[in-house]
């Protein structure tokens, strides 16, 4: 079974520019969640959507939202970038949010 | 904000020593899960233990639970020169999971 994909690898954008990251889970996962991760700390929790509806949102402005497709994909924008959004964002899938949640490699982010 | 905290920061150890590594954190939890990460890239799920679980194994991997004192233990065996990594406890409480900083695993030839 493939394991969780996420795209692009790296991505280099402007201040004030969006950026548009995605996510495909393992067969059979309903759940999926969003983290930020800054250099040298653990990952934050962003969103996580199950059967896509929104189940929780963690302390991020509004300029961060997400959605979850039919097929259980994921995106997460970002809108009005800025500096401070540069990190590694992981996505994470399960198959209710109670089980083990398995990552994908992640989008590297900088934002100049 | 973090719930867990690794404790050490860090640890550098000779290749076939045991490495251990604790975690604490301050709310009730559903379950706690264990993770390795590799040069910053995604994190590998590595044992899941519950609430109602005081001890779990997996290969070389040994996982205790205390939840009176709110506090994990991670013990890895005979390492290896692969085992160089970080290291992540995170809590679960409810749908999301809360990572701390983790702890930095050397393992030196």
């Amino acid at each position: 079974d493939a394991g969780v994909t996420q795209s692009p690898t790296h991505l280099i954008k402007t201040r004030g520019q969006q950026v548009t990251l995605r996510c495909s889970p393992i067969s059979g996962h309903k759940s999926v969640s969003w983290y930020q991760q800054v250099l040298g700390q653990g990952p934050q929790f962003i969103f996580q959507y199950y059967e896509k509806e929104e189940r929780g949102r963690g302390n991020f402005p509004d300029r961060f939202s997400a959605r979850q497709f039919p097929n259980y994909s994921s995106e997460l924008n970002v809108n009005a970038l800025l500096l401070g959004d540069s990190a590694l964002y992981l996505c994470a899938t399960g198959q209710s949010s109670y089980n083990e949640q398995f990552f994908g490699p992640g989008t590297r982010l900088t934002v100049l | 904000s973090q719930q867990g905290e690794e404790d050490p920061q860090a640890l550098s150890i000779q290749e076939g020593e045991n490495a251990t590594m604790n975690c604490s954190y301050k709310t009730s939890i559903n379950n706690l899960q264990w993770y390795r990460q590799n040069s910053g890239r995604g994190l590998v799920h590595l044992i899941l233990i519950r609430s109602n679980e005081r001890e779990k194994h997996s290969g070389r991997l040994r996982v205790t639970l205390d939840t009176s004192k709110k506090s994990s233990s991670l013990l890895i065996t005979a390492s290896r020169a692969a085992d160089t990594a970080s290291y992540f406890c995170a809590t679960d409480n409810d749908y999301k999971l809360s990572f701390g900083a983790g702890t930095t695993v050397t393992v030196r030839a």
